[in-house]
């Protein structure tokens, strides 16, 4: 069975520029997480999707961020216009439901220069 | 609010070596604890856990207690491999709540 899996590994952009990072959740996996890792510090919880549902999105640094679920599938997390301290990594998990296990991809690093 | 502080990286021991990460928490009430390991070019992965206090998390011969007392979480392994070179994340949640609350992450190295 497939995990979670992100796209792209690894983006470089310029400030103001847009990028969108995807997000394939194990089949199946009603639950969605998005998480960051800043400058290697720690993972930040942004925001958790229950199919196509934003149940808690509470770790969202600013309007520049969208995240959406369309179908209850796959997610997107489109950063609009990057600034350069939204340069890290950014982890997806997934769950089947809220007391279970996450499971993580291998993040989406992101650079912006 | 509630946070996770492990100790700084990065972290290398000669392979067999004893291996101790701290990890400490500040939270109101009783989470549950966890430790996160990421390889290289892999994702997050759960390594152990503890969701009360006392009880030990064990996986991989990587060891961790639940001290309530200490509010900590300490990462033991006896006798480390070159295969554990990863970086590992303390972290907690409570009950029904998977927003997970993460520390900043270890380098740990294992020189053959």
């Amino acid at each position: 069975e497939a995990g979670v899996t992100q796209f792209p590994s690894h983006s470089v952009i310029e400030k103001g520029q847009t990028v969108t990072l995807r997000c394939d959740p194990i089949s199946g996996h009603d639950n969605l997480y998005w998480y960051r890792r800043v400058m290697g510090k720690e993972i930040k919880f942004l925001l958790h999707f229950v199919k196509e549902s934003k149940q808690d999105e509470s770790g969202m640094p600013n309007n520049r961020f969208l995240a959406e679920r369309t179908g209850g599938t796959y997610s997107t997390l489109k950063v609009q216009p990057a600034e350069l301290e939204d340069s890290g990594v950014y982890f997806c998990a997934s769950s089947p439901d809220p007391n279970g296990e996450l499971f993580f991809g291998e993040g989406s690093r992101l650079t912006v220069l | 609010g509630d946070s996770v502080t492990q100790m700084e990286g990065p972290v290398t021991l000669s392979e067999e070596a004893f291996l101790t990460i701290n990890c400490t928490y500040t939270a109101t009430g009783y989470p549950s604890l966890f430790w996160y390991v990421q390889y290289p070019g892999e994702g997050l992965q759960l390594l152990l856990k503890a969701t009360k206090a006392d009880d030990k998390g064990s996986n991989k011969g990587f060891e961790a207690t639940y001290r309530k007392e200490t509010t900590s979480f300490h990462l033991e392994k006896g006798s480390v491999q070159v295969s554990d070179s990863a970086v590992y994340f303390c972290a907690l949640n409570f009950q029904g709540a998977q927003k997970l609350v993460f520390g900043q992450g270890t380098r740990l190295t294992i020189n053959p």
